[in-house]
C-alpha cells in the first residue's frame, strides 16, 4: 500500500539558511498534519491542513511557513535557521478531518533536519 | 487542555513474555480517540492500535491489546509474547473528537526486549 512520502530523507543546513520539507500524503487523504520531533523527546504538532487551508496550528515559530497545494502535497518552508532547529520532521496524513470520523493519522519516515 | 503522561520511562521483558506500559490522560472531553504508536530505531512512526473513547471493549491487534479504563482515565498497552522486533519507543497519543485534531503525545517508553 502507498504511504506518506517525504523529501528529502536527510538536510544539512548552515545557521541562517532556509530550508523547504516536502510531504506526499497516501492517495485520496486530504488531511496533512506536520511534527518536529527533537532528540529523545516527544513529537510537537506544527500545524495542519485539511483541504488545502490551514486548519490547526500548534507551536511553529514565525519563521515557518506552510502550505497544502491543490494536489494535496505539503511543504514547510523554514527560514533563518537555529541551531535548535535540528530535529526528525514528521509529516503524517489521514483522510479528512471535518464531518467524518477521526481516521488515524500515518506518518512518513520523516526527514532528519540537522542545522550546523 | 488535555494531557497524556507515560510514566515508566522504560522497561524490559523477557522475550515470549508480557509486558504492560502505561500511559493516563486528562481532559474534560466525552468524545476522544487514543492511539499507541510505536518508534523502532528507523525512529518511523508507525500506529499500533487505536481506542474509541465512546466504545467499552478493548481494542486488539494480534499481540497488542489495550486495557482502556475511561473512568480512571487510563489506557494500557499489553504485548504478549513478545518479539525482539517489538524493541522501540511506544508512545501514547491522544486525539479530540470535538475540537481540534491534532495528536497530543506522551513522553514515550523504551521498550527493550532480552532475548
Amino acid at each position: 500500500a502507498a504511504g506518506v512520502i517525504q523529501s528529502p530523507r536527510h538536510l544539512i543546513k548552515e545557521k541562517r539558511e532556509t530550508a523547504t520539507l516536502k510531504c506526499y500524503p497516501i492517495p485520496r487523504h486530504d488531511t496533512v498534519y506536520w511534527y518536529q520531533q527533537g532528540p529523545g523527546q516527544d513529537p510537537q504538532f506544527l500545524i495542519s491542513f485539511y483541504e488545502k487551508m490551514q486548519s490547526d496550528k500548534g507551536s511553529i515559530p514565525d519563521r515557518f511557513s506552510a502550505q497544502q497545494f491543490s494536489d494535496y502535497h505539503s511543504e514547510l518552508n523554514m527560514s533563518s535557521l537555529e541551531l535548535g532547529d535540528s530535529a526528525l520532521y514528521f509529516c503524517a496524513s489521514s483522510l479528512g478531518e471535518v464531518g467524518g470520523p477521526p481516521y488515524e493519522q500515518y506518518f512518513g519516515p520523516g526527514t532528519r533536519l540537522t542545522v550546523t | 487542555a488535555q494531557t497524556v503522561t507515560q510514566s515508566q520511562p522504560e522497561m524490559s521483558v523477557q522475550e515470549a513474555e508480557t509486558v504492560t506500559l502505561s500511559c493516563t490522560y486528562d481532559t474534560s472531553e466525552s468524545d476522544y480517540y487514543l492511539f499507541w504508536y510505536k518508534q523502532p530505531p528507523s525512529r518511523q512512526m508507525i500506529l499500533v492500535i487505536r481506542q474509541e473513547a465512546y466504545k467499552q471493549q478493548n481494542a486488539t491487534e494480534n499481540r497488542f491489546s489495550v486495557n482502556f479504563q475511561k473512568a480512571a482515565k487510563s489506557f494500557s498497552l499489553k504485548i504478549s509474547d513478545s518479539q525482539l522486533g517489538d524493541a522501540a519507543m511506544y508512545f501514547c497519543a491522544y486525539r479530540s473528537g470535538e475540537t481540534v485534531y491534532q495528536l497530543i503525545w506522551g513522553a514515550g517508553t523504551k521498550l527493550i526486549i532480552k532475548p
